[in-house]
């Protein structure tokens, strides 16, 4: 089943930051996060597994909370090169390494 | 080189033709994946094969099939094109072994029209 992302869309000036929000109604093992810009493939950013835990990447971090089944991306003091289309992906237990996709947020950091 | 080679990399055809998008890896991955995107829809799974003898269908398998020659390499038919099948087409690896994330790692995607 399809995770649901939100926003679909937002728009920053550079330095601001944003939140895009994934979640499932079913139970999940990990969440992945992707990032595709324009014209090309996407490419990985980070894992969450069960767990709760929080990453980072740089000013790039997210959180699963596992109760409620949702992760949240954040996105600190944006740069232009942040600009693209977020997707999240998940892991259901029980589905071994077999992901799906959100419908992608996609993000525009602007001057 | 590209770890994930996809050819062709854009294909125009017409409706009832057989098409088949093909995938290469050097990564040394066992798990490979073929996505479907659509603008609005995402990254949508059609088939996934954890190794050479292992099949698995996706979401959306209906209207394709699979062949995995080997451990490197993955292909994708459409046995007769109609124009919903229009989309860009990714191929993916993983690794799930000790010690890794099982991330995904994409090809640079084949474009198909068919019209």
């Amino acid at each position: 089943q399809q995770p649901v992302q939100s926003p679909q869309a937002v728009i920053l000036r550079e330095g601001e930051d944003a939140v895009i929000n994934c979640s499932s109604s079913k139970a999940l093992y990990s969440v992945h996060w992707y990032r595709q810009k324009h014209g090309e493939a996407p490419v990985f950013l980070m894992i969450l597994l069960k767990g709760g835990e929080q990453k980072g990447h740089d000013k790039i971090s997210a959180s699963f909370n596992e109760k409620k089944q949702q992760s949240s991306l954040y996105l600190t003091a944006s740069q232009l090169s942040y600009s693209g289309t977020y997707f999240c992906g998940t892991e259901m237990t029980g589905t071994a390494s077999k992901l799906t996709f959100g419908t992608g947020t996609r993000l525009q950091v602007t001057l | 080189d590209a770890d994930v080679t996809q050819t062709p990399r854009n294909r125009i055809t017409k409706t009832g033709k057989r098409i088949m998008l093909e995938c290469s890896q050097t990564k040394g991955h066992d798990r490979m994946y073929w996505y479907r995107q659509d603008p609005g829809l995402g990254l949508r799974l059609i088939y996934y094969s954890f190794d050479v003898k292992d099949i698995n269908k996706g979401e959306i398998s209906d209207g394709y099939s699979v062949s995995r020659q080997a451990q490197a390499k993955f292909s994708l038919s459409l046995e007769s094109a109609i124009p919903n099948q229009t989309a860009l087409y990714f191929c993916a690896t993983s690794d799930f072994s000790r010690g890794n994330t099982g991330e995904l790692f994409f090809g640079e995607g084949s474009r198909l029209t068919v019209l």
